[in-house]
């Protein structure tokens, strides 16, 4: 049974440019968050998707979005990119409620 | 959100016990306790999580305070594979709420 997937793995991109990043949920979940985790600090909600829709957001710009597709998996799209967007970006999968959160290991980002 | 507060860094002996400490003295009487943990170079990986009684499962303990303003997390014999930083999180168990609040959680070095 796999587990959380994310594409790509490492990508590197220039200031002001857009970045798309892809998450495949663990199979039997629903729910779909994502994290920002800078170098050295804990990861940092950005938002959730649950039914297509986000649920809830963190305290991010609107130069984050995201998509869930029908079949649950997920889109973070950073638009614009800053120096400081450098990070790993996790995505998590969930059942809703008070289920344990699955991890991928994460796409690294490196915005030059 | 609620805080939780953390040593940053322990260190354990391999095959011993290893006992981390969580304060969280303004947990709501709804909030669960979890504990995540983030081995190098991967995501966070769910350890265990609990309201008000002692939790057992196949990877750790959690003993609860009776106030519920502290609890530990006990890894009853340590290997190096467990050498990870270890997050203590509050997490209302709302509908749909899937949002985690990572602090910077305790970094646990083992020595062989």
């Amino acid at each position: 049974d796999a587990g959380v997937t994310q594409s790509p793995t490492h990508l590197i991109k220039t200031r002001g440019q857009q970045v798309t990043l892809r998450c495949s949920p663990k199979s039997g979940h629903d729910t779909v968050s994502w994290y920002q985790q800078a170098l050295g600090q804990g990861p940092q909600f950005i938002f959730q998707y649950y039914e297509e829709e986000e649920r809830q957001r963190g305290n991010f710009p609107d130069r984050f979005s995201g998509h869930q597709f029908p079949n649950y998996s997920s889109e973070l799209n950073v638009n614009a990119l800053l120096l400081g967007d450098s990070a790993l970006y996790l995505c998590a999968s969930s059942q809703t409620g008070n289920s344990p959160l699955h991890f991928g290991n994460g796409t690294r980002l490196t915005v030059t | 959100d609620a805080k939780t507060t953390q040593p940053n860094s322990m260190e354990s002996n391999e095959e011993e016990p290893v006992h981390l400490p969580c304060n969280h003295s303004t947990i709501s009487g709804t909030d669960y306790i979890h504990w995540y943990r983030q081995l190098p170079s991967q995501g966070p990986e769910y350890v265990i999580h609990g309201l008000t009684s002692n939790v057992n499962n196949r990877m750790a303990s959690l003993a609860i305070a009776e106030d519920r303003k502290s609890s530990t997390l006990i890894l009853h014999r340590a290997t190096l594979r467990d050498a990870a930083v270890y997050y203590c999180i509050l997490r209302d168990p709302n509908f749909g709420n899937e949002k985690l609040t990572f602090g910077t959680g305790t970094r646990l070095t083992i020595i062989p």
